[in-house]
């Protein structure tokens, strides 16, 4: 099985700052990498697909990348919306695998 | 739009069965995987297994040997069963859409508001 290793596990920052969380898969995954978002209460929201990829309506502020199997995501200027937990999830090998998530929360 | 809701008792007594339906409206259950995913009180995501429209089922390990999903095209429904429950299945259970109708499937943008159930006598 394919493990999902998210750091940190919980991030403080301000408003306008700029936060990056990390995934690092335990194999080759190729680009089928999600990232959601969570907030109290709700369903995961998708936000980045095959590892760099916005979801439609999702604002251009938040980004992915890849590195191997190194997943970045970022986000720039952070708004006060975007306190949450998120989390990556692999696709690439059954079972689908999820990291274990990093709540960002306000400085 | 793709909109999906669970439902089932939100409290289930220890040993016996949790069961739970997952309806999909706005779009057939044809064509796509769809999956169930659990999150325990204060805890991560855990991937519980997924059904095809034609009935082909996937599970992960840690419930797999007390897991049944099955599906119901007809009503647009597909369904989890999880036997033999305790307190370690006390969780928000979703359901969700894969991403795409080949492979690699994954997981996307729908999924159900996700419903509590509470294993306790």
């Amino acid at each position: 099985d394919i493990q999902m290793t998210q750091s940190p596990s919980s991030l403080s920052a301000s408003v306008g700052d700029r936060v990056t969380i990390t995934c690092q898969a335990s194999q080759d995954i190729t680009n089928n990498l999600n990232w959601y978002q969570q907030t109290p209460g709700k369903a995961p929201k998708l936000l980045i697909y095959d590892a760099l990829h916005l979801e439609t309506g999702v604002p251009s502020r938040f980004s992915g990348s890849r590195s191997g199997t190194h997943f970045t995501f970022t986000i720039n200027s952070l708004q006060p919306e975007d306190f949450a937990t998120y989390y990556c999830q692999q696709y690439d090998n059954l079972p689908y695998s999820f990291g274990q998530g990093t709540k960002l929360e306000i400085k | 739009q793709v909109q999906l809701q669970e439902s089932g008792p939100g409290l289930v007594k220890p040993s016996e069965t949790l069961s739970l339906t997952c309806t999909v409206s706005g779009g057939s259950i044809s064509s796509y995987y769809w999956s169930w995913i659990r999150q325990s009180p204060g805890k991560g995501l855990e991937w519980i297994g997924r059904i095809s429209y034609s009935g082909n089922t996937n599970y992960g390990p840690s419930l797999k040997s007390r897991v049944t999903i099955s599906v119901d095209t007809s009503k647009n429904q597909f369904f989890l069963k999880v036997r033999s429950v305790t307190a370690a299945d006390t969780a928000v259970y979703y359901c969700a859409r894969s991403q795409y109708s080949t492979p690699p499937f994954g997981l996307g943008q729908f999924w159900g508001q996700g419903t509590l159930v509470i294993v306790s006598s």
